[in-house]
């Protein structure tokens, strides 16, 4: 969907590295979503936010963090990455409808 | 807490059959149910949703679902499959009585093979 964008779309990068995921968005949206796939697990809710003063932790928060820097604007950082946190991740919006619109994904890929 | 099981990792159908994609559900109170689709390296497109009211809910590209209360079920249908709709499926739930904006809970997905 063109009205959620991620960047980058492909990273490669070495354990131990700060690592950020940028998400845009164009549909107004309050609620912000990032999930991460991996091969048959489905996708896994990392973290949300309600609004830019709202911040929540998903199921697998842990090695994540986030920074809601606008209505539109929603970062995802991996402080120090690890191999274990190759994944596609996918950044989500919603309105009250629970109607969830995601974005094109980022392949990450920690040697 | 929810959950959401698709029992079977791969369907196979051939082109011009009935499709069925099945996933069952688990909340504690009632639940808000979605399908979504996704194709080879792409993001998570949405197909359809129940949130209340009539049992068989109707989406995009001909599909459709049928919510089952007394089998905690929301199968995914089409009359007729198409090779165009080979990719793969996600069932989602949300419990409606969770209140504010948590994220769905997704099953790990059914690959949808279409055979011409």
């Amino acid at each position: 969907d063109a009205d959620v964008t991620q960047t980058p779309r492909n990273r490669i990068t070495k354990t131990g590295k700060r690592i950020m995921l940028e998400c845009s968005q164009t549909k107004g949206h309050d609620r912000m979503y990032w999930y991460r796939q991996d091969p048959g697990l489905g996708l896994q809710l990392i973290y949300y936010s309600f609004d830019v003063k709202d911040i929540n932790k998903g199921e697998i928060s842990d090695g994540y963090s986030v920074s809601r820097q606008a209505q539109a604007k929603f970062s995802l950082s991996l402080e120090s990455a690890i191999p274990n946190q190759t994944a596609l991740y996918f950044c989500a919006t919603s309105d009250y409808s629970d109607t969830q619109y995601f974005g094109p994904g980022t392949r990450l890929t920690v040697l | 807490a929810q959950s959401v099981a698709q029992p079977e990792d791969q369907v196979n159908v051939a082109e011009g059959n009935p499709l069925t994609v099945k996933c069952t559900y688990s909340v504690s109170g009632n639940p808000y149910l979605f399908w979504y689709v996704q194709y080879p390296n792409r993001g998570l497109q949405f197909l359809l949703k129940y949130i209340t009211g009539d049992n068989l809910v109707k989406g995009s590209y001909g599909f459709e679902a049928e919510f089952n209360k007394s089998q905690t079920s929301f199968h995914l249908k089409k009359p007729s499959a198409l090779v165009s709709d080979s990719a793969l499926y996600f069932c989602a739930v949300r419990d409606r009585g969770g209140g504010g904006a948590d994220g769905l809970t997704f099953g790990k997905g059914t690959h949808l093979i279409i055979q011409p």
